[in-house]
């Protein structure tokens, strides 16, 4: 079973400080691992992925995400938070066992980022 | 625009009727994805497609539920005699599989509304 936990319903920063939202997973196999993020009456949006390599990933609009291992986690991360930020965050994983692993992403129940001006 | 499109945007009916819900993937993308999502929750997969074959479906798949993929493109999610607990929002998603590292890639969903 996989399964994916996000810690925390709503983080706060001001802008042009430094975000971070936190999320561990748990997954059989070697992990592929995804940050998506809503917009209010929107569909999901990529923002980044990891499958191999770098434990450090660059995605869209400034984020990036460390995956660490021997934590099991993948925290999303953004030097300076902007307004235009506040959004809906959700972490993913899948098994990346070609031969067992499940296709489907199973999700976090996700994180509200709220930058105030 | 060449995203993943779903129909109708919104769909509001009384319990017990059927409905139905379309999903148009990226043309070049072989998986196909439904997941449903509930309010202050992240997406639950409900079934996915490689092509036109149904390969996986969840437990949250009632027999009130089918999905259908006939020529590998575009899918339909049926749900019969809806139930108030049905309202959610549906979400399709697709990509491109080459030796499963690639993102899901999903529509702006379907909202259903069971009064």
């Amino acid at each position: 079973a996989q399964s994916v936990a996000q810690p925390e319903d709503q983080v706060n920063v001001a802008e042009g400080n430094p975000l971070t939202v936190k999320c561990t997973y748990s997954v059989s196999g070697n992990p592929y691992l995804f940050w998506y993020v809503q917009y209010p009456n929107r569909g999901l949006q990529f923002l980044l992925k990891y499958i191999t390599g770098d434990n450090l990933v660059k995605g869209s609009y400034g984020f990036e995400a460390e995956f660490n291992k021997s934590q099991t986690s993948f925290h999303l991360k953004k030097p300076s938070a902007l307004v235009s930020d506040s959004a809906l965050y959700f972490c993913a994983v899948r098994d990346g066992n070609g031969d067992t692993g499940r296709r489907a992403l199973t999700f976090g129940s996700g994180t509200r980022l709220q930058v105030q001006p | 625009d060449t995203g993943v499109s779903q129909n109708p945007r919104h769909k509001i009916t009384k319990r017990g009727q059927n409905v139905t819900f379309r999903c148009d993937p990226i043309s070049e993308h072989n998986r196909l994805y439904w997941y449903r999502q509930t309010l202050g929750q992240g997406p639950e997969f409900l079934t996915y497609f490689q092509n036109e074959a149904q390969l996986e479906k969840s437990r949250l798949l009632s027999d009130r539920f089918s999905a259908e993929r006939p020529k590998g493109s575009f899918s339909t999610l049926e749900i019969q005699r809806t139930e108030q607990g049905d309202s959610a929002m549906y979400l399709c998603a697709s990509s491109l599989e080459k030796g499963l590292r690639s993102g899901q890639f999903f529509g702006p969903g379907t909202r259903l509304t069971v009064l």
